[in-house]
């Protein structure tokens, strides 16, 4: 069972460059979310899922896009990288199950644009 | 929306010490609160949490506190040890599945 998984774990772009950073969940989630994580800032959220083929934009959605084609995976893709999108993404899923439920996170992906 | 406000944001203790941190919330309706801890190079994961029809909880030197009337809640790591260092994040939600995090608190643990 290896939870949530992100590709790639770090990435180097130049301004202007496009990529996409998948994250896997093998847990049957319903939920799944995007954050990045800058110093002292906390985890903002980009974007979340609450559902196949649903998606809906969080607190700092601007410069990003995704997708959830299938329920395992959440895509976040970046059209024209800026320097002001260097950080650190999270992604993360949750059950919806009755109640609130606590976030499973995978362990990052470092992305630094030059 | 919810605002989470987390204290300190660098907490350093002796090995053997107890650390204490807080959290307020101002959504009144909130009635979830997860407390997550991160390694470095790593996602935080989930550590403890409570829900708002309980006022407090253990696991084996953690535990956490509610206070509903004051709107805040708080972390307590006894007998701090090495390994207990690391970033530590509240966050506070409210029947939804959209948690609003506090900013963090680094914890350092001196041998």
């Amino acid at each position: 069972n290896a939870g949530v998984t992100q590709t790639p774990k770090f990435r180097v772009l130049k301004t202007g460059q496009s990529m996409t950073l998948l994250c896997a969940q093998d847990m049957n989630h319903e939920y799944m979310y995007w954050y990045r994580q800058d110093p002292g800032m906390g985890l903002r959220l980009i974007h979340y899922s609450v559902g196949e083929g649903t998606t809906a934009k969080g607190e700092v959605p601007d410069g990003y896009n995704v997708s959830r084609l299938k329920k395992q995976n959440f895509l976040l893709g970046l059209e024209s990288a800026a320097p002001s999108q260097t950080s650190v993404y999270f992604c993360a899923s949750s059950h919806s199950g009755r109640g609130n439920q606590p976030q499973h996170f995978g362990d990052g992906t470092r992305l630094s644009i030059l | 929306g919810e605002n989470v406000e987390q204290h300190p944001s660098t907490l350093s203790v002796q090995e053997g010490d107890s650390a204490v941190i807080k959290c307020t919330y101002s959504d009144s309706a909130s009635n979830y609160f997860p407390w997550y801890k991160q390694e470095l190079g790593k996602g935080p994961q989930l550590i403890i949490d409570i829900r708002s029809n309980v006022g407090e909880k253990k696991d084996q030197r953690i535990a956490v506190t509610l206070n509903k009337t004051a709107k805040h809640f708080s972390l307590h790591i006894t007998e701090t040890q090495p390994e207990d260092s690391a970033v530590y994040f509240c966050a506070a939600s409210k029947g939804s599945y959209i948690p609003t995090f506090g900013r963090g608190t680094s914890l350092i643990v001196h041998p």
